[in-house]
């Protein structure tokens, strides 16, 4: 079963605008934590933002934040004020309590236009 | 920060040639880290556990005779693809966390784009 789900295969969005890329995730684990990551061509893999399943707030890094809705299972990641320096693959990742491992989703490919 | 350093960042070779990849973390102790292998324009996904001090833990369908995972160090992993074959090109990337069971994220290095011609 597909533990992460990122329906969006490609997002295109307006310098200055917002953009939401969407997330699901499906664990029975009650512990785990979600980890947003974007991709530049270049191939290393940056750290955006991190929720863990038993905050009660929403995680915000600067211009990210995660919209986490717990009892649907998403954790969608928002972007404001896009840059062009934003135009690249965002991976959603989860790992569980009771394994070490980080399970990714199959990306978005986020594009900024002027 | 945290700093995981591959190593090398791009190989070109021929075929059945042994390739060695290297994983450094920088200014933390790690006993355990990850090797992904991603294809082009698609996920990442997860080859092994690498545990330092004894064997490290495959993902079904990972040859570990084909990817020979060492872990010898709290410092350093190291990944030999043997006998190397054009269908293992591929870009094979890194990670280690501090801390797996916090919201410490694991780092990544930048990465290892394999060719095999």
């Amino acid at each position: 079963a597909q533990k992460i789900t990122q329906t969006q295969p490609g997002m295109f969005v307006q310098e200055k605008e917002a953009v939401t890329l969407d997330c699901t995730y499906d664990t029975s684990d009650p512990s785990y934590g979600l980890f947003w990551y974007k991709q530049p061509s270049s191939g290393e893999m940056i750290f955006l933002i991190y929720q863990g399943s038993y905050d009660q707030q929403n995680a915000t890094e600067g211009r990210y934040s995660l919209n986490f809705q717990k009892a649907r299972k998403s954790a969608n990641l928002v972007i404001s004020a896009s840059q062009l320096g934003d135009s690249a693959m965002y991976f959603c990742a989860m790992r569980e309590r009771n394994t070490d491992k980080l399970i990714f989703g199959t990306g978005t490919r986020l594009q900024v236009f002027p | 920060g945290a700093v995981v350093s591959q190593h090398p960042s791009r190989v070109i070779c021929k075929s059945g040639t042994s390739v060695k990849i290297e994983c450094r973390s920088l200014d933390f102790q790690a006993t355990t880290m990850f090797w992904y292998r991603q294809f082009p324009k698609k996920s990442l996904m997860l080859m092994a556990t690498s545990n330092e001090g004894s064997k490290a833990t495959y993902e079904q369908g990972v040859e570990k005779d084909k990817f020979l995972i060492n872990h010898a160090s709290l410092t350093l992993s190291t990944l030999t693809v043997t006998s190397a074959h054009p269908e293992d090109s591929s870009f094979y990337i890194c990670s280690a966390a501090e801390d797996l069971y916090s919201n410490q994220p694991q780092h990544f290095g930048d990465g290892t784009r394999l060719s095999i011609l």
